[in-house]
């Protein structure tokens, strides 16, 4: 079962910040983040992932509060572009590699 | 920039036939993985393969499926024997040490 829970759905305004929590209480000291997007039914697409710095890169900024129980990922200037549903992952070491589990994520709708 | 390839797109098989769904990882990637997506529903974890072996794999995957990485190139995933039910999106992922990177999947249609 996914280690996150996210709230289902959210709207943001063209050209504002979308912030999109994530709640991840169980996650192990060792464990990352990870953030994906999918938009209609393509394939996931990488945004960004962190252990326990604020991290920012061209898409987006996740931040991590200092008990790593929650996370908030961040795009800055939110286009139509960007609707899509937002996944929030706790990658999970199994076996000698790592399992990346979806949860129900965020259907993120940006309005003109 | 480097990007998982799946093919065909999208598949139509009768039930009972076996299908096998191909992906073509990114080249230094040593991870791979298969997921699949029915629709409305979120992304399940099908199977992660490593060092030419199956590292972990879900209840979903059962002794119908099956992968392989045939010519060290290549990654598929075999169904035997295909039921209504395995009708969905399959995607395909590899990484090296971080990201994983998905594939544009297969749409399986079972008839």
């Amino acid at each position: 079962d996914a280690k996150t829970t996210q709230p289902t759905s959210m709207d943001c305004a063209e050209g504002r910040a979308a912030n999109l929590p994530c709640n991840h209480s169980t996650i192990s000291g060792n464990e990352y983040v990870y953030w994906y997007r999918q938009i209609h039914s393509q394939g996931p697409q990488y945004i960004i992932h962190g252990l326990k710095n604020n991290e920012t890169n061209e898409m987006a900024s996740l931040i991590i509060t200092e008990d790593r129980k929650s996370s908030t990922l961040i795009l800055p200037h939110a286009t139509l572009r960007d609707t899509a549903v937002y996944y929030c992952i706790v990658r999970v070491a199994v076996s000698g590699t790592y399992k990346y589990i979806f949860g129900t994520g965020t259907r993120l709708k940006v309005l003109a | 920039e480097p990007e998982v390839t799946q093919t065909p797109s999208h598949q139509v098989t009768q039930m009972g036939q076996e299908v096998i769904l191909r992906c073509v990882p990114i080249s230094n990637h040593l991870y791979f993985y298969w997921y699949r997506q029915i629709l409305g529903q979120k992304v399940e974890f099908l199977v992660s393969f490593y060092n030419n072996e199956i590292s972990e794999k879900s209840e979903i995957f059962d002794d119908q499926f099956s992968v392989e990485r045939p010519d060290g190139s290549n990654f598929t995933l075999k169904i035997r024997s295909t039921k209504l039910e395995d009708s969905a999106m399959y995607f395909c992922a590899s990484k090296t040490n971080t990201e994983a990177f998905f594939g544009q999947g297969t749409r399986l249609t079972v008839v």
